[in-house]
């Protein structure tokens, strides 16, 4: 089944303590992305990937850092979490030179305390 | 600074009423349109998008949208709504430019259907 896979659903740490988001794909698509998502705010874009080794910042991508070592993954990295990053955040990819629109993964429930 | 908007918030409307969310954005040069659609506790998903073309697009479940290059407007519509189109709508738009992996969304239009 063609999916985007997001760990864990639900996240609570504490601020400065260091997590990690990961993201896998298994529709061998280029281009993969990570939003957030907060009430009154609709998705706002972090980074996102064009392909392998490329990564670029989207509209909110400070205290966030990605890598792309391989086509499937997609990890979201926040170093030193703060109140202000808790969230709802959504990765998604796409055959982006193809049109194909974004499939999303079911999310990732952030709180940072 | 480019922005997309969507001029409703929240719409509360009866079953089988027609629903049309306003879509506006601000880029000036050529554009992807999406809009998708996001139900109670679930991931997004695409309801149509225009690449170029016909500037009337049709989706699934029976909507559809009109691109409007001079308006700058690419606005949803449904002539009968249903109760199970109670959902949160999102328009996006992608500028092609050099950074055109950059994709923007509206703040989102919560509509509920009532019976």
């Amino acid at each position: 089944e063609a999916q985007v896979t997001q760990n864990p659903r639900y996240l609570i740490t504490v601020t400065g303590k260091k997590l990690t988001v990961t993201c896998s794909q298994n529709m061998n698509h280029e281009y993969m992305s990570w939003y957030r998502q907060d009430p009154g705010l609709g998705l706002r874009q972090i980074y996102y990937s064009m392909n392998v080794e490329v990564t670029d910042k989207g509209d909110v991508p400070e205290g966030y850092k990605v890598s792309r070592k391989e086509k499937r993954n997609f990890p979201l990295i926040l170093e030193s979490p703060s109140p202000n990053q808790t969230s709802l955040y959504f990765c998604a990819s796409s055959d982006w030179d193809r049109g194909t629109p974004l499939h999303f993964g079911n999310g990732t429930r952030l709180t940072v305390t | 600074a480019q922005s997309v908007s969507q001029h409703n918030h929240h719409v509360i409307l009866s079953e089988a009423a027609s629903l049309e969310l306003g879509c506006n954005y601000s880029y000036g040069g050529t554009v992807n349109l999406f809009w998708y659609v996001q139900y109670p506790g679930q991931h997004l998903q695409l309801l149509l998008k225009y690449f170029s073309g016909d500037p009337l697009v049709k989706g699934i479940k029976g909507f559809e949208a009109e691109f409007i290059k001079s308006k700058f407007s690419f606005n949803l519509r449904k002539p009968s709504v249903q109760w199970s189109d109670t959902a949160e709508y999102f328009c996006a738009v992608n500028l092609i430019t050099d950074s055109w992996g950059k994709l923007q969304f509206g703040a989102g239009t919560q509509v509920v259907v009532t019976p």
